[in-house]
């Protein structure tokens, strides 16, 4: 059974900081690995998609990773500002099964302080 | 363009009773799906929809029950509340076809539900 794991569940940095987000998953039997950000009573917004072929994706200060062998990403924000604050969840899309199923990390609740 | 719209925000319900949880979407996507989040586990996947007339169970599909007869609206319906089913309710659609190739999720801003 995939299982997606994010460390820390929550980080603390000062604005301007380089920050790197973790994520494990134990199955490497995946189409595509995903990074999405999730603010205080609102739903959730696609911060980055990795196709199982690819090893990273850049979008502005972001930049996700993925090594599939050793069933890991990262997401990296770089000079980290107060408006990265909020709850980062990593998930990815099985092979298996076929179905439509995300199978989502807990999170990492990210605080960047002025 | 109001992307996807989920209603009501909130509600409490008493166990037992019935309840509707409305979805919405004007971006035309054929994949739409309904999540539940609770506290300490991540997105759990309740039903989904590859299209209108079309459905299937996700993780943990018991005690709902969806329908797709537009591709514009997927409702989430509750037969008979229990307490394990407050949660936050999230719906979403997605761009791409089978197998997420270059997909993009899109999520409503939820409703947080309390069956008391």
């Amino acid at each position: 059974k995939q299982e997606v794991t994010q460390i820390p569940a929550a980080l603390s940095v000062p604005e301007g900081e380089n920050l790197v987000l973790n994520c494990s998953f134990t199955d490497s039997a995946i189409y595509n690995l995903q990074w999405f950000r999730q603010d205080p009573g609102k739903g959730l917004t696609s911060l980055l998609l990795i196709q199982s072929s690819q090893r990273e994706q850049t979008s502005g200060r972001l930049n996700a990773s993925l090594d599939k062998s050793s069933g890991r990403s990262t997401l990296y924000i770089a000079a980290s500002q107060p408006g990265d604050s909020a709850t980062y969840l990593c998930a990815v899309r099985p092979i298996e099964g076929g179905s439509e199923k995300l199978v989502f990390g807990k999170g990492t609740k990210l605080t960047v302080n002025p | 363009n109001a992307g996807v719209t989920q209603t009501p925000k909130f509600q409490v319900l008493k166990t037992g009773q019935s309840m509707t949880l409305q979805c919405a979407q004007d971006m035309n996507h054929e994949y739409m799906s309904w999540y539940r989040q609770d506290p300490g586990m991540g997105l759990r996947l309740i039903h989904y929809s590859v299209g209108a007339g079309i459905t299937d169970q996700g993780e943990v599909p018991n005690g709902y029950n969806v329908s797709r007869s537009t591709t514009e609206d997927f409702p989430l319906r509750l037969l008979s509340a229990a307490p394990s089913q407050t949660s936050v309710y999230f719906c979403a659609t997605r761009t791409g076809g089978g197998g997420g190739f270059g997909e993009k999720l899109f999520f409503g801003s939820g409703t947080q539900l309390s069956v008391l």
